[in-house]
Order: structure tokens, then sequence, then C-alpha cells
């Protein structure tokens, strides 16, 4: 079974609109963290944001957020006022267990956004 | 800080030839792992290592070898390349295994 799924291969907002994209996971491990990445059409990947299991609140980072419902285990990405520099591919990553060979990021398939002026 | 630096960009090889995919970081970060990216999927863990003297597999790591004889590099060789391994690499590294991986730049491998 697919550890991270990311149902949507491509999005579209408009510019300054919010976007959300969505992020499924699979663990049994009750200690795990949640990321995502961006990579930009240049290729590299840049972190955004990080959930950890524990976590009481969601992760905000700026026009970033991460909302995440464990019961339903999703951890999608939201994207306020978007901007044309956010067109890229997204990634939705996990980490599970509490030992150093727990520490593998296993990744997703990506959605690519894009952002229209 | 360079942060995590890759070298080569781009590298054309034949198959059976071999070569070293170089990763450094000035972090002083003790996890290092090396993934690839096929294209329209996400990054599979090929090895990793959570300190010098240190390395273990991950997903994927028949034809890769690695060693990290200093904290701050971790290169990845292909003992003799396959078209299967066509592919970006990238390196990252984290100031421990449970902390927040940050990545390099890439290397962009086509195996002929």
């Amino acid at each position: 079974a697919q550890k991270i799924t990311q149902t949507q291969p491509g999005m579209f907002v408009q510019e300054k609109e919010a976007v959300t994209l969505d992020c499924t996971y699979d663990t049994s491990d009750p200690s795990y963290g949640l990321f995502w990445y961006k990579q930009p059409s240049s290729g590299e990947m840049i972190f955004l944001i990080y959930q950890g299991s524990y976590d009481q609140q969601n992760a905000t980072e700026g026009r970033y957020s991460l909302n995440f419902q464990k019961a339903r285990k999703s951890a999608n990405l939201v994207i306020s006022a978007s901007q044309l520099g956010d067109s890229a591919m997204y990634f939705c990553a996990m980490r599970e267990g509490l030992s150093a060979s727990g520490s593998r990021l296993t990744f997703g398939e990506g959605t690519q956004l894009t952002v229209n002026p | 800080n360079a942060g995590v630096t890759q070298t080569p960009k781009f590298q054309v090889l034949k198959t059976g030839q071999s070569m070293t995919l170089q990763c450094a970081q000035d972090m002083n970060h003790e996890y290092m792992s090396w993934y690839r990216q096929d294209p329209g999927m996400g990054l599979r863990l090929i090895h990793y290592s959570v300190g010098a003297g240190i390395t273990d597999q991950g997903e994927v790591p028949n034809g890769y070898n690695v060693s990290r004889s200093t904290t701050e590099d971790f290169p990845l060789r292909l003992l003799s390349a396959a078209p299967s391994q066509t592919s970006v690499y990238f390196c990252a590294s984290s100031y421990g295994w449970s902390d927040t991986q940050y990545f390099g730049p890439g290397t962009r491998l086509t195996v002929l």
C-alpha cells in the first residue's frame, strides 16, 4: 500500500487566491513526522513546513499552513494568497518511528501547482 | 554556510562505467542521505548515514556504495553504471536523524 498519497497530479489557482494540496498517509506507528517540500522547475528541493504526530496545533510558516487531521490521516498543505512564484511541484513526505532506521523520508508522487495571473 | 553542495551538476556515463557523486555539507550535520528521483515520481532513499563511519541501506541500494569517513562528506559510488540508473540524485542532511532534512541542488545523471 502507498504510504503517502497525493491524489492531485495537477492543480491550478488564480494569483492571490488560496489553494489546498491534498496528502493522505498510511502508518501504524504512533510517532511520525510529515513534511512538505517544493520543487520549482530549477529542480532543487525546498523545505516548506513540518508537522509532528504529537503536535497539538497545526503548523504554520508564513503563507504556508498544514491542515493536519490525524484521525483521517491527512496532512493537506494550504497556501494562502498564491503568487506566481508558487508555481512548482509540491511533495508530501513522511518519516516514521523513533529510531535512526525510521529516518527515511517516504515521498508522495507530487502535485504540480500552476498559479495563473 | 554553503549548505549542501553536490558535484557534478550533470554527468553522462556509458554502461559499465563507474563514478562517484560528491556531496558535502558545512552545517555539522550528523545525518546524511542519498535519494534518487525518477520522472513523475517522488524521491526514493538509496543509502543513509547517521554519523561518520556509520552507513545503512535505504529502499533502493543495489548498484550503489557509500562511505562516510568525515562528518562533512558523503560520496555515492556507482559501481557499474546501468541505464536504469539514469535519474536525478539528491543528497540531503540534517542535524539529527529526526530533524528536517535539507537537500542539495541535485545531480542529473544519464547512462547510455
